[in-house]
């Protein structure tokens, strides 16, 4: 596609249930980040995929989170039994290179999740 | 592990002046740094970046920033603000061993008509 899609755009959920955050990358780029923004704590880095390197989750908070991407392509972030401090907009990037070296990154719209 | 600091929460600027957005960054090698910026209601967007070369580099929107490797900076400037600038910048790093970009916890810049 021509951007980075992120969906749902907003999502409010129950403390205690699982969430599901999709991201559809640019068709070619290589490399897809997901990150999160907490209000005052700036983009926080969660995980990281490249081809078909095993991914960079050095940034996850708790193995309540995870994520994965299908095919080099679309990847899902899951939310295992959210909490309140889960609450954050969750955003994706893909680049056609490792860490967008030669164009920067392409960032979707992001996910806002609400958990009350 | 790398890191990037953004002292200021915010900045205010007279439309018109010149701006500074300030940035220092710690890494274990040579750094590739970069600035994004987040318009109200909109995505991140690129804004320039720094991987090697001139110091003094130039970006979208009339921005430059310059890599200072002694003082470990790579401050966001522009020599006249416009009221449409204001948005939250963010200021990025990576080390050349690593694949991913650490953020800065951003500026929010208000240009003042």
């Amino acid at each position: 596609g021509a951007g980075v899609s992120q969906s749902p755009s907003n999502k409010v959920t129950e403390k205690g249930k699982d969430v599901e955050l999709r991201c559809d990358p640019i068709s070619g780029h290589t490399a897809l980040y997901w990150y999160r923004q907490s209000l005052g704590q700036g983009l926080e880095f969660l995980i990281y995929f490249q081809g078909n390197s095993a991914p960079d989750k050095s940034g996850l908070p708790s193995d309540r989170f995870s994520a994965e991407r299908t095919g080099g392509s679309v990847s899902t972030l899951t939310i295992q039994r959210t909490q309140q401090e889960d609450s954050a907009v969750y955003l994706c990037a893909s680049s056609l290179g490792g860490a967008g070296i030669m164009d920067g990154y392409t960032f979707g719209s992001g996910t806002r999740l609400t958990v009350v | 592990a790398q890191s990037v600091a953004q002292p200021e929460d915010q900045v205010n600027v007279a439309e018109g002046n010149p701006l500074t957005v300030k940035c220092t960054y710690s890494v274990s090698g040579n750094p590739y740094l970069f600035w994004y910026v987040q318009y109200p209601n909109r995505g991140l967007q690129f804004l320039l970046k720094y991987i090697t070369g001139d110091n003094l580099v130039k970006g979208s929107y009339g921005f430059e920033a310059e890599f200072n490797k002694s003082q470990t900076s790579f401050h966001l400037k522009k020599p006249s603000a416009l009221v449409s600038d204001s948005a939250l910048y963010f200021c990025a790093v990576r080390d050349m061993r690593d694949d991913k970009i650490i953020f800065g916890k951003g500026t929010r810049l208000h240009i003042l008509p």
